[in-house]
C-alpha cells in the first residue's frame, strides 16, 4: 500500500512571496503519477500539477512548479509570486500505474495555505 | 460542459435512514469513483468503476453500495446511515487512460445525526 505524508498542516506567507509545500510518499512501485490538488473554500478539487515518475524533468504550470526527487520519494510544490486566490487546502496525491486493484488516488492529509495581503 | 455533477449539495439524515448520492458525468468517461473527505484525513476511496456493469471496492467501502448501469451515472447508496458516515463526498471521473487526470464534482456534505 502507498502512503502520502504532508508534514505541514498549515502555512502562511505574504502576498507575492514564494512558498514551498512539502510531500513525501512511500511506495514499492516504479511507475506512478503524482499530483497536487487545490481545494479552495468553495470545496471544489482543482488539479494544479502532475508529474509522471518516469520523467526526470520537473513539471511546471505557470507559477506552480514541482521538485520531484524520485530516489528520496519527495514531491514538493513551489508557488511563485503567491496571490490571495492561492489561499486553499493543497493535497498531494499518488496514483500507481497499471491495472488491477483500486487504481484510485492516495491522498495526503493536506496543507492549509494562507496568503496574507 | 457540465463535467461531473453531484446532487444534493447538502443532506442531513437521521441514523438508520437510507439515501442515494447522485453522480453524473457528460464526458463519456469510463472510470468513475467515490471518495469521502474527513477533517485531517485527506480523501479516501470508497468504490470505483472502470465501466458500465463493473464496480469494485476501494479503501473504505463498508456501509456503501454502488452500481453502474450506464456510463454516465454512478450513484452511491447508504443503506442505513451512521454518524461515522458524516463527511463530504466527492465523485470523480476520468478517461480510461491512466495518464488522464481525475475530474471532481463539487461534493456533497452529509451529516448523520
Amino acid at each position: 500500500a502507498q502512503t502520502v505524508t504532508q508534514s505541514q498542516p498549515e502555512m502562511s506567507v505574504q502576498e507575492a512571496e514564494t512558498v514551498t509545500l512539502s510531500c513525501t510518499y512511500d511506495t514499492s512501485e516504479n511507475n506512478y503519477y503524482l499530483f497536487w490538488y487545490k481545494q479552495p473554500p468553495s470545496r471544489q478539487m482543482i488539479l494544479v500539477i502532475r508529474q509522471e515518475a518516469y520523467k526526470q524533468q520537473n513539471a511546471t504550470e505557470n507559477r506552480f512548479s514541482v521538485n520531484f526527487q524520485k530516489a528520496a520519494k519527495s514531491f514538493s510544490l513551489k508557488i511563485s509570486d503567491s496571490q490571495l486566490g492561492d489561499t486553499a487546502m493543497y493535497f498531494c496525491a499518488f496514483m500507481k500505474h497499471g491495472g488491477g486493484g483500486a487504481d484510485g488516488l492516495t491522498f495526503g492529509k493536506g496543507t492549509h495555505l494562507i496568503i496574507q495581503p | 460542459n457540465a463535467g461531473v455533477t453531484q446532487t444534493p449539495k447538502f443532506q442531513v439524515l437521521k441514523t438508520g435512514q437510507s439515501m442515494t448520492l447522485q453522480c453524473a458525468q457528460d464526458m463519456n468517461h469510463e472510470y468513475m469513483s467515490w471518495y469521502r473527505q474527513d477533517p485531517g484525513m485527506g480523501l479516501r476511496l470508497i468504490h470505483y468503476s472502470v465501466g458500465a456493469g463493473i464496480t469494485d471496492q476501494g479503501e473504505v467501502p463498508n456501509g456503501y453500495n454502488v452500481s453502474r448501469s450506464t456510463t454516465e451515472d454512478f450513484p452511491l447508496r447508504l443503506l442505513s446511515a451512521a454518524p461515522s458516515q458524516t463527511s463530504v463526498y466527492f465523485c470523480a471521473s476520468r478517461m480510461d487512460s491512466y495518464n488522464s487526470p481525475l475530474h471532481f464534482g463539487n461534493g456533497t456534505r452529509l451529516t448523520v445525526t
